[in-house]
């Protein structure tokens, strides 16, 4: 079954932490992997894609990974802000056209 | 350069109704996304257009069309609203499909009642 899986489901951190945010797929093929930031009340801003090809991959302080052997990818915040409290989406697109979304990761920082 | 914008903002039907949205995408954009985002279900994808065709289906049902305009810009409908259509609509355009990154409206709340 295709599916994306996002963890944790919410997150809570202080301030100039970092934190490490994971999303693992079974999609196959695989054709990329989109990470998202959803603030309360917007659409979706895209952080990063990645193809397959791709290990890593950085805008910022936000860096993304991909291992596309165990089908994992994770995105890491550096000394996060405040403004970084959002919806963290990852998305997987596979067989050229189809995809799927994970429930997304729930990022709270707090001063 | 504008972003992508979509109309209405906000919406009330109830149920039976139709209702008809609308999104421009940036400038020069050929390819628009349309997406549900509920709380239980979170983001769901409806369909792509790219020049004026639909290139790509989300599972839903036939009561979700939608089109694309010669100047790119999309329209989605949805005919005989549910209370479960109640959700945010948001549609998201790039340049091309497949690979190039979309950018996201704010998009339209629904309610049915």
């Amino acid at each position: 079954k295709n599916q994306v899986e996002q963890s944790p489901q919410s997150l809570i951190i202080l301030e100039g932490k970092n934190c490490t945010l994971q999303c693992n797929y079974t999609v196959s093929p695989f054709s990329n992997l989109r990470w998202y930031k959803q603030d309360t009340g917007r659409g979706p801003v895209s952080l990063t894609i990645m193809t397959f090809s791709e290990n890593t991959k950085s805008n910022g302080r936000y860096t993304a990974t991909l291992d596309a052997d165990t089908k994992q990818s994770s995105l890491h915040i550096t000394a996060s802000q405040l403004s970084d409290s959002a919806s963290y989406i990852c998305v997987v697109k596979y067989n050229n056209n189809d995809m799927r979304f994970g429930a997304g990761t729930r990022l709270t920082v707090k001063p | 350069k504008a972003g992508v914008t979509q109309t209405p903002r906000y919406l009330i039907k109830t149920r039976g109704q139709q209702v008809t949205l609308s999104c421009s995408p940036i400038s020069g954009h050929r390819s628009v996304s349309w997406y549900q985002q509920t709380p239980g279900q979170g983001l769901q994808f409806l369909f792509e257009y790219f020049s004026e065709t639909q290139r790509n289906k989300g599972n839903f049902p036939g009561r979700f069309s939608g089109r694309q305009f010669s100047n790119s810009r999309s329209e989605m409908n949805v005919s005989t609203l549910e209370l479960g259509d109640s959700a945010l609509y948001l549609c998201a355009s790039s340049y091309g499909a497949q690979q190039g990154t979309q950018y996201f409206g704010p998009g339209t709340r629904l309610l049915v009642l």
